[in-house]
């Protein structure tokens, strides 16, 4: 079965100019969870998306906004890039948010703005 | 508030070597925990949970106890090999409410030598 499927793999933006980025969960998958990893903060949670609705949010400025899709698909944007904002974007998907098992992440989406 | 402290790497160990890597939280309440491993240009993979205290959780010759009375989650390996090399996140979770999140540590880069 198919995994967590993220695109862009690589993308490069300039200051000010706004991004979007995709993730597709493991089929039958229907929380979507996106993550930044950068080498000075590591991993911290963005938010949290089930059935179309955000359920859990990290301390991101507004820049920073998601949504999920009926069939599941969720896309984070980020507009006004600032330099701080390269890092790696990680997706990952789960049945349920209750469910207790891990993840399954995506590779990723490298953002590096310039 | 709730977190996750790993020891610094990396750690440098030669092929067949015992691998510990030490994992210590902090939370109010009793979350779920987890290893994770991130290979060179990938995404998160789960390594193995352990949902309660007592609980080992094991994978691939690794393997973590879930001590409460320590707050800690150390994994360990008896014999590690190249292709171990990664970068390891000791992480928890709560389910449930607005702490619906992985909290992870800062990871711990582990190479191993032939």
């Amino acid at each position: 079965k198919a995994g967590v499927t993220q695109t862009p793999r690589y993308l490069i933006k300039t200051r000010g100019q706004q991004v979007t980025l995709s993730c597709s969960p493991i089929s039958g998958h229907r929380s979507v969870s996106w993550y930044q990893q950068t080498p000075g903060q590591g991993l911290q949670f963005l938010f949290e998306y089930f059935s179309e609705t955000q359920r859990n949010k990290g301390n991101f400025p507004g820049r920073f906004s998601g949504r999920q899709f009926s069939n599941s698909r969720s896309e984070m944007n980020v507009s006004t890039l600032e330099l701080g904002d390269s890092a790696l974007y990680l997706c990952a998907s789960s049945p349920r948010p209750d469910r207790v098992q891990g993840y399954t992440f995506g590779s990723g989406t490298r953002l590096t703005v310039v | 508030g709730d977190s996750v402290t790993q020891m610094e790497g990396p750690v440098t160990l030669s092929e067949e070597a015992f691998l510990t890597i030490n994992c210590t939280y902090t939370a109010t309440g009793y979350p779920s925990l987890f290893w994770y491993v991130q290979y060179p240009g990938e995404g998160l993979q789960l390594l193995l949970k352990a949902t309660k205290a007592d609980d080992k959780g094991s994978n691939k010759g690794f393997e973590a106890t879930y001590r409460k009375e320590t707050t800690s989650f150390h994994l360990e390996k008896g014999s590690v090999q190249v292709s171990d090399s990664a970068v390891y996140f000791c992480a928890l979770r709560f389910y449930g409410g607005a702490t619906n999140k992985l909290i992870f540590g800062t990871g711990t880069l582990l190479a191993v030598q032939p």
